[in-house]
């Protein structure tokens, strides 16, 4: 199994939902990444957890909020979203614990819309 | 600021031939390129990296150059193929594990 898989594909809320995204890869990988994506930009990292413990965190706002109860899941909790924060949510992950210099894995992402 | 730019947001070429897409950063401590390919609605796809202790690294159709002194970097697809068409971003890291994308390319392989 080589792959990470992303679930929701597509998901819209609006600005008072909670919702979760979810993020999985059976790869072994110890090193696990959010970005997001808005539309004809680059991926922008959000965090890392390195061994399932947060190991960076790019200044994002509380109201994403990530968890990792494992070390082959990865969480992102949306809560009090704003209409900007509509973007393709992507997940990755990486073998090894140098995480500037090793491979990243992504998954097929999230579309999400909030309303 | 951006630290590593793709300063081309598209490049078009007939198929079978090569297509180079270039890549320019200024973070003198950037040891780690990446390159990715991506296709509308999936996420990016690793494509092929190079250390900074070498100078070439070859993968098949895919070669990736890096001039240290002129800080630039370069993808070649060779020969280059209508699945190839996609928007391909360069990446930077350091040693402070963050990474640093490119606007990205946007490549159309002729048929």
């Amino acid at each position: 199994d080589t792959e990470v898989t992303q679930t929701p594909k597509h998901l819209v809320m609006g600005m008072t939902n909670k919702k979760s995204l979810k993020c999985e890869q059976h790869m072994g990988h110890r090193a696990m990444y959010w970005y997001k994506q808005k539309a004809k930009k680059p991926p922008e990292l959000m965090f890392v957890y390195s061994y399932e413990k947060l190991s960076i965190n790019e200044s994002v706002p509380s109201r994403f909020s990530p968890e990792c109860p494992n070390s082959s899941l990865l969480n992102l909790h949306l809560h009090a979203l704003q209409p900007e924060d509509s973007a393709l949510y992507l997940c990755a992950s990486s073998q090894g614990d140098r995480i500037s210099t090793d491979t990243q894995y992504f998954g097929p992402g999230t579309r999400l819309t909030v309303l | 600021d951006q630290q590593v730019k793709q300063n081309s947001p598209s490049l078009s070429v007939q198929e079978g031939r090569i297509s180079i897409l270039n890549c320019d950063y200024t973070n003198s401590m950037f040891d780690y390129f990446l390159w990715y390919k991506k296709y509308p609605a999936e996420g990016p796809t690793f494509l092929i990296s190079i250390s900074s202790i070498k100078d070439k690294n070859e993968d098949g159709r895919f070669t990736v150059f890096l001039n240290k002194s002129a800080k630039h970097l370069s993808l070649h697809i060779v020969p280059s193929q209508p699945g190839d068409s996609a928007v391909y971003f360069c990446a930077a890291t350091d040693n402070f594990n963050k990474f640093y994308f490119g606007s990205g390319t946007k490549l159309n392989v002729k048929p």
